[in-house]
């Protein structure tokens, strides 16, 4: 069964420092997402992406962050200098055409010190 | 975006059908009722979705009353794997480019 990846599965860094979290969506798959979930708390919409730019974005997603397809199939998250509050699980997803269900990946732990 | 209410958490035994109901009052008429399911550490899951009456599919089956203001998630015969957390999501289907997560039902299955 296809399925979305992605990597590092765990990022350390040091405040102020940048991070690309990278995803690999399902291949036939048209509509990307960048979720993130902070320790204990819900899942909170970051931005979604088609057709190479940006569909929605939250308030969330401020100047720090960027989304980029470089190619065919990677899906990455840069968040240009990392906050202590920017410690999170981060889910990427992903949804075909014709599908309404989104399929997640199984997130990347950021861990900012 | 309508706004769901959910219980907190549930505790249920193994092999017993468990019901979690979702209450959306101010759902609109486009909105869908969707389910996803979360383990430990884990991206969401998606159980179900429907629009009206029943939709019942391998995993789970759907219950939405004439009014569509609340919905019911069923889990047959649950077992000690179905532990996880359960979220009541209410969008525009297809089109809805954002999935807005509540905090869900946490559902523990007692052996």
């Amino acid at each position: 069964e296809p399925e979305v990846t992605q990597t590092p599965s765990h990022q350390v860094t040091q405040m102020g420092q940048e991070v690309i979290l990278r995803c690999v969506p399902i291949s036939n798959h048209l509509y990307f997402y960048w979720y993130r979930q902070i320790l204990g708390q819900k899942v909170e919409f970051l931005v979604s992406f088609y057709n190479n730019e940006i569909s929605e974005k939250s308030e969330i997603f401020d100047d720090q962050f960027s989304v980029e397809r470089p190619d065919g199939s990677n899906f990455t998250l840069k968040i240009r200098s990392t906050k202590l509050e920017d410690s999170a699980m981060y889910f990427c997803a992903s949804r075909g055409r014709a599908e309404y269900e989104q399929y997640f990946g199984p997130g990347t732990r950021l861990t900012v010190t | 975006l309508a706004k769901t209410t959910q219980p907190i958490s549930m505790d249920s035994y193994e092999g017993q059908e468990v019901n979690i109901t979702c209450s959306h009052n101010n759902i609109a008429t486009n909105d869908y009722i969707t389910w996803y399911q979360q383990f430990p550490s884990q991206g969401p899951r998606f159980i179900i979705q429907g629009y009206k009456t029943k939709v019942t599919n391998e995993v789970a089956s759907l219950f939405i009353p004439a009014d569509r203001k609340s919905s019911t998630l069923s889990l047959p015969r649950v077992s000690l794997s179905d532990t996880a957390v359960y979220y009541c999501l209410v969008g525009a289907g297809a089109g809805s480019y954002q999935l807005t997560f509540g905090k869900g039902t946490k559902l523990s299955v007692i052996p």
